[in-house]
């Protein structure tokens, strides 16, 4: 069972305008969500998070949306680059399980100039 | 810098071949992991390891083993290599159970 949904495989974005990413999880065990960025031929990397006792995370033109009573999170940037095409994946982790991440199966992101 | 070297960036092997799949970092992290990315799956974890010769399996642990004889090297083992093996494996390093995860480039792994 996929406990980290990310139902779109993939999302168009015109520069300067705004990218959402979804991401919807089952287990209300988790405590910590996070979201990495891959570029082709390489690793993943990590770009936010958030603790499940916040709602907001905020870093520059990435911001991070916990709902938990609806056990979803979105990503969004603002503005769009082309330099943000990327897969970008959304991860969770319980506490206490050695940092286990359980991982969504990624939404391809390509922001046209 | 923070670093996590994989020994090949493409591998290509026959069914029931043993395989080893190498993972360094230089950042003194406590936590290594292997993971397996493929499309439609994301990434699954396989095994990871929070010490020195301690193992944990993942969600995927099934046809792999892992070696960790050094704090710096974590070694992925397929025991005898098959089709459904075929992925993209990619090992991963943070400082304690908490903290973030660094991801070397990934071996791009074929078996024939």
């Amino acid at each position: 069972d996929q406990q980290v949904k990310q139902n779109s495989p993939s999302l168009s974005v015109q520069e300067g305008r705004i990218s959402i990413l979804n991401c919807d999880y089952t287990n209300s065990m988790f405590d910590y969500f996070l979201w990495y960025k891959k570029y082709p031929a390489e690793g993943p990397t990590f770009l936010i998070s958030i603790s499940s006792i916040k709602d907001k995370n905020e870093d520059g033109r990435f911001t991070v949306f916990l709902n938990k009573s609806a056990k979803h999170l979105s990503l969004h940037i603002v503005p769009s680059q082309p330099g943000d095409s990327a897969v970008y994946f959304c991860a969770a982790r319980i506490y206490n399980q050695g940092g286990k991440l359980i991982f969504g199966q990624g939404t391809e992101l390509s922001v046209k100039p | 810098d923070v670093k996590v070297t994989q020994s090949s960036r493409y591998l290509v092997k026959r069914t029931g071949e043993k395989v080893f799949l190498e993972c360094v970092q230089d950042m003194d992290h406590e936590n290594m992991f292997w993971y397996r990315q493929d499309p439609g799956l994301g990434l699954r974890l396989i095994y990871f390891s929070y010490d020195v010769k301690m193992k944990e399996k993942g969600d995927i642990p099934e046809g792999y083993s892992v070696s960790r004889e050094k704090k710096e090297r974590f070694s992925l083992i397929l025991e005898s290599a098959s089709t459904n093996q075929t992925s993209m494996y990619l090992c991963a390093s943070s400082l304690t159970s908490m903290s973030e995860q660094f991801f070397g480039p990934g071996t791009r792994l074929t078996v024939l």
